[in-house]
């Protein structure tokens, strides 16, 4: 148990689907991170928040769009997916987003069909 | 260029044996932390040790242990009497402080522990 939790641990969805990917922290944190790993890829980084604020959008295309309401929980809202988004998506946390140590949930397997 | 370049996609060893996770790094920011994480089947990153930047001793963690060279920029990670429990990919990561607190993951280094 490291203290952040990830729902559902796996996911199924169509391409036309709409779902949400859920996070939760128990450590205090303040800063929150959703990573893409996909096969044979090192960890993308998509998002970074701090405080209930949105510091890093690495890039990622608007079909995932984050939400957090508060410094405990994140989510990761999921639309029109395509087949190459596939892949574990992990939640991290840390004290602040200077905090060099993050914990880790244990990721959401997502596949697109 | 790469960031972290990990050059072993695959490595075994032999339960009780010591075996060194090869990491090195690119960076022209001053000030910055080396990371291992070990990430299990189960697929939780599991943070093992840290190494800042400006540390002049070579961080120690138990059983792990950071082979830190600054001037070839490297960052192996030494595991001692290996268990069967450390089979698991092990991610070496790079974070620039200077740079917007960018995080930097290698692909990973899978590695078995036979019996």
């Amino acid at each position: 148990e490291t203290g952040v939790t990830q729902t559902p641990r796996h996911l199924v969805m169509g391409m036309t689907n709409k779902k949400s990917l859920k996070c939760e922290q128990h450590l205090g944190h303040n800063a929150m991170y959703w990573y893409k790993q996909s096969a044979k890829k090192p960890l993308e980084l998509m998002f970074v928040y701090n405080f209930k604020e949105q510091t890093e959008n690495n890039s990622v295309p608007s079909r995932f769009s984050p939400e957090c309401p508060n410094s405990s929980h994140l989510f990761l809202h999921l639309h029109t997916l395509q087949p190459e988004d596939s892949a574990l998506y992990l939640c991290a946390s840390s004290q602040d987003d200077r905090e060099e140590r993050a914990f880790f949930g244990q990721g959401t397997r997502l596949t697109v069909v | 260029a790469q960031k972290i370049t990990q050059t072993q996609p695959g490595m075994f060893v032999q339960e009780k044996e010591a075996v060194t996770l090869d990491c090195t790094y690119d960076t022209s920011d001053p000030s910055y932390g080396l990371f291992w994480y070990k990430q299990p089947s189960s697929g939780e990153m599991i943070f093992l040790i840290y190494q800042g930047s400006y540390d002049q001793q070579n961080a120690t963690e138990g059983r792990y242990s950071l082979n830190f060279q600054k001037a070839r920029k490297s960052a192996n990670l030494v595991i001692s009497a290996s268990q069967l429990g450390d089979s698991a990919m092990y991610f070496c990561a790079m974070r620039e402080v200077y740079n917007f607190n960018k995080f930097y993951f290698g692909s990973g280094t899978k590695l078995n522990v036979k019996p």
